[in-house]
């Protein structure tokens, strides 16, 4: 069955650090893949995705993303957190097959950075 | 702001009653979504709208009722709904029907059902 994975309910980083927060994927088929991000009474933000091409992506307020297709991973990463991106994080993969086209999203993570 | 506004932003009905939510968008966009997202839940896709016709109902309860008028606008209507029902009801929106294309999403309605 197609999924994807947040292993990680929650992450706490200290403000300053590096931060990661997981996504793995099962799917059929060449996956499109996106970060979103939700603060508190807001909808979803989309943050970055890939599609093809290098797999190091860039996206908004600093944040990068890795896909690692051997891994069958897109890790969300920051390299120095800031209070303000304690948040709920959503990794979510799209995959267009025979005229079929599925979102699935994550369960998500919540981001808490310490000051 | 993300181009998507959501009316109203909190409800309370009881389950007897009949309301309605409103999904705005003012980016052009051909393809409009409903979502539920439940405490503990991943989110749940309702139904999908491309150009204005129905490409998607996720086994949604028949209490559950979409509109699409246009490419731009977006309803929910609701009757005798249960209390399980209670959510963060959000709507989004994409350009096309490309799978590259990104969601942009609306704040959401807070429903209630007492």
């Amino acid at each position: 069955a197609q999924s994807v994975a947040q292993p990680e309910d929650q992450v706490n980083v200290a403000e300053g650090n590096p931060l990661t927060v997981k996504c793995t994927y099962s799917v059929s088929g060449n996956p499109y893949l996106f970060w979103y991000v939700q603060y508190p009474n807001r909808g979803l933000q989309f943050l970055l995705k890939y599609i093809t091409g290098d797999n190091l992506v860039k996206g908004s307020y600093g944040f990068e993303a890795e896909f690692n297709k051997s891994q069958t991973s897109f890790h969300l990463k920051k390299p120095s957190a800031l209070v303000s991106d304690s948040a709920l994080y959503f990794c979510a993969v799209r995959v267009f097959m025979n005229r079929d086209d599925k979102i699935i999203f994550g369960k998500g993570t919540r981001l808490h950075i310490l000051p | 702001e993300t181009g998507v506004t959501q009316t109203p932003r909190h409800l309370v009905m009881g389950m007897t009653n009949k309301k309605s939510l409103k999904c705005e968008q003012h980016l052009g966009h051909n393809a409009m979504y409903w979502y539920k997202q439940s405490a503990k839940k991943p989110l749940e896709l309702m139904f999908v709208y491309n150009f204005k016709e129905q490409t998607e109902n996720n086994s949604v309860p028949s209490r559950f009722s979409p509109e699409c008028p246009n490419s731009s606008h977006l309803f929910l209507h609701l009757h005798t709904l249960q209390p399980e029902d209670s959510a963060l009801y959000l709507c989004a929106s994409r350009l096309g029907t490309s799978p590259t294309y990104e969601q942009y999403f609306g704040p959401g309605t807070r429903l209630t059902v007492t």
